[in-house]
């Protein structure tokens, strides 16, 4: 069975500050990996899309990268903002469709 | 409108009461799934449709959950005899078709509270 771990569990920063979100998976048998960002009181917003033939992502001040052999995946906040402050959410998409999620990295961002 | 909308925002129920949740994905999405969602931890996969097909339905925790969209299109997932363990928020996505490239869009999601 899949199991998806996000590494850390909450991160405190100042702004502007570069911050890596870490995202490690146990079966290396998967079609994407994709980054969610979640507000509070809020559903899930789509940040980055790997598939599993790229390595790496990007959208902005966003990068994702993804080693699918290792089963690990990055997401880089350059030039953090109080804005960015939400839970990061790691989910790959093995099997059929379906996405096994992280529990999340609950970032906060002080100005 | 243009995303993935949810009804209700809220639902308390005392337990032992049926609800129903519904979904509304965005227009010509082919693929719906529900998602539950505990306090403090990921979503977790509850069933997923193509089209009006029910092609997977493993993460339903019991036989008291059902899931049905009968057009294609408005997915309701109902929740019977509720439990206290039942108190989540549910999520539903939507995406394009069934593909590897595409991404899901999700809902704000219905928060159901057991009492």
């Amino acid at each position: 069975k899949q199991e998806v771990t996000q590494i850390p569990a909450a991160l405190s920063v100042p702004e502007g500050e570069n911050l890596v979100l870490n995202c490690s998976f146990t079966d290396s048998a998967i079609y994407n990996l994709q980054w969610f960002r979640q507000d509070p009181g809020k559903g899930l917003t789509s940040l980055l899309l790997i598939q599993s033939s790229q390595r790496e992502q990007t959208s902005g001040r966003l990068n994702a990268s993804l080693d699918k052999s290792s089963g690990r995946s990055t997401l880089y906040i350059a030039a953090s903002q109080p804005g960015d402050s939400a839970t990061y959410l790691c989910a790959v998409r093995g099997g059929y469709s379906t996405l096994t999620f992280g529990k999340g990295t609950m970032l906060l961002v002080s100005p | 409108g243009a995303g993935v909308s949810q009804s209700p925002r809220y639902k308390v129920a005392k337990r032992g009461q049926d609800v129903a949740l519904r979904c509304d994905p965005i227009s010509g999405h082919v693929s719906l799934f529900w998602y539950q969602q505990a306090l403090g931890q990921g979503p977790e996969f509850l069933t997923y449709f193509q089209n009006e097909a029910q092609l997977d339905k493993s993460g339903l925790p019991s036989d008291r959950f059902f899931a049905e969209r009968p057009e294609g299109s408005v997915s309701t997932l109902k929740i019977q005899r509720t439990q206290q363990e039942d108190s989540a928020v549910y999520l539903c996505a939507s995406s394009l078709q069934d593909s590897s490239n595409q991404p899901q869009h999700f809902g704000d999601g219905t928060r159901l509270s057991i009492l």
